[in-house]
């Protein structure tokens, strides 16, 4: 059983550049999260998915941001025109859709580095 | 405003003792409680949850305890483990949204 998979680990960049991440959930798993996490802090809810539906935004998810889920199976996350302030860990996670609660599962991150 | 409070950066406690940490909540809409456990370099691993309906939740050397009148939980390990050290993190979501609020986390050190 694979868990969260995401790619790249790090990725280090300039200021204003694009950069894309991408999360392969767990196979069965139709839910699919990401969150971001600066030092000292808790992950911080950026925007989920139940299969290609995007069914919550956060605030915190500027126009610079986009999450895609095409087939309701990877999804990729791509952060436009970066700023100093995007430096974070970038995490992933997935839940199964069914009655109840669910937990969720994380991936071990994308560590953002802006220079 | 945080809606999810883990006032103890850190705690440090004895292998085979037990450690408790603390998490606070204000928002009464919380219905399901999760604790977390993060090494370096790792993601965060899913340990126990809890629903509002119960009080309490056991796995193990882990037991879950939830006071919703004080808006309240408590993650209890017994004995402790040096590879418990760790930091622990406090989640909830309530009802109707699948979103995680987290707490900002207690950095737990299991001494020999």
């Amino acid at each position: 059983d694979t868990g969260v998979s995401q790619d790249p680990r790090h990725k280090i960049t300039k200021r204003g550049q694009n950069v894309t991440f991408r999360c392969d959930p767990i196979s069965e798993h139709n839910r699919l999260y990401w969150y971001r996490q600066t030092l000292g802090q808790g992950p911080e809810f950026l925007t989920y998915f139940q299969n290609e539906a995007q069914l919550e935004k956060s605030r915190l998810l500027s126009d610079r941001f986009s999450a895609e889920r095409p087939k309701g199976s990877f999804s990729t996350l791509e952060i436009q025109r970066t700023e100093q302030g995007d430096s974070a860990m970038y995490l992933c996670a997935s839940s199964l859709d069914g009655t109840g609660n669910q937990p969720q599962h994380f991936g071990d991150g994308t560590r953002l580095s802006i220079l | 405003d945080q809606q999810v409070k883990q006032n103890s950066p850190s705690l440090s406690v004895q292998e085979g003792r037990i450690s408790i940490l603390n998490c606070d909540y204000t928002n009464s809409m919380f219905d399901y409680f999760l604790w977390y456990k993060k090494y370096p370099a790792e993601g965060p691993t899913f340990l126990i949850s809890i629903s509002s309906i119960k009080d309490k939740n056991e796995d193990g050397r882990f037991t879950v305890f939830l006071n919703k009148s004080a808006k309240h939980l408590s993650l209890h390990i017994v004995p402790s483990q040096p590879g418990d050290s760790a930091v622990y993190f406090c989640a909830a979501s309530a009802l109707g949204t699948d979103k995680l609020i987290f707490g900002t986390g207690t950095r737990l050190q299991v001494f020999p």
